[in-house]
């Protein structure tokens, strides 16, 4: 069981727009504590996709986007593409148990 | 650039240990957080613990307090992960990857170290 939930697929068709959510707690996002996601393609290591909440890494597209409230955070992605397809995980910092980094169940987004 | 470069593919059997490596290059290793997180077949990134290089300070998830050993070599720019009393469910990929801070992203990952366990 992550600590952060996320929905298991979300998908779209090419141009759309999806977002994925990642719910966490007082301990956690509700905290303040930053989130930040991951993109893996199949096969290999996970890759920053956003920091800090909002920020793009360079290199990113901006037809990513990030946003933050409460106790969740939303990863967009605006006119979906074929090399979209991949998994997503949020992950962020939990105040309990003497610190921990945390993550979500992951999402895997299929582009139909 | 950073980079991280893990050690090899392990296959060991149950009830054994392994330990796996993540080489640092391109930025001063004693400046960030190095942890190490795993990846079970088909299942979601799982954190397993950090290391401060500068001080060989370490934190463990609970789920792995009494079997994992993190620890870190200076002069050789190199952190280590020993996970012990191996049983199947340990099967997995681990991944080295390094933050600013223990709060912060995890911006550089190794490219990951297939661990098998078998009896």
């Amino acid at each position: 069981q992550s600590v952060l939930t996320q929905p298991p697929s979300v998908s779209g068709a090419p141009g759309q727009r999806v977002t994925i959510s990642c719910t966490g707690s007082s301990s956690n996002i509700g905290a303040g504590y930053d989130v930040h996601w991951y993109q893996q393609l199949p096969g290999t290591a996970p890759k920053l996709l956003m920091y800090g909440n909002s920020n793009r890494p360079s290199g990113v597209p901006d037809r990513f986007s990030g946003s933050k409230s409460g106790t969740s955070a939303s990863l967009a992605i605006t006119g979906l593409q074929a090399e979209d397809e991949a998994d997503y995980y949020c992950q962020s910092y939990d105040s309990s148990l003497s610190g921990r980094g945390v993550f979500g169940g992951g999402t895997k987004l299929t582009v139909l | 650039q950073m980079q991280l470069v893990q050690s090899g593919a392990e296959v060991k059997k149950t009830g054994s240990s392994v330990k796996v490596s993540c080489m640092a290059s391109g930025y001063t290793f004693t400046y960030r957080y190095l942890h190490w997180v795993r990846q079970a077949p088909g299942q979601a990134l799982e954190w397993m613990g950090w290391i401060t290089p500068f001080n060989g300070n370490t934190n463990y998830a609970q789920k792995f307090q009494d079997r994992v050993t993190i620890t870190r070599d200076r002069s050789m720019i190199t952190a280590y992960m020993e996970l012990s009393s191996l049983r199947s469910e340990d099967t997995a990929m681990y991944y080295c990857a390094i933050s600013t801070t223990v709060t912060t992203e995890f911006d550089y990952w190794g490219q990951g170290t297939l661990v098998t366990v078998s009896s």
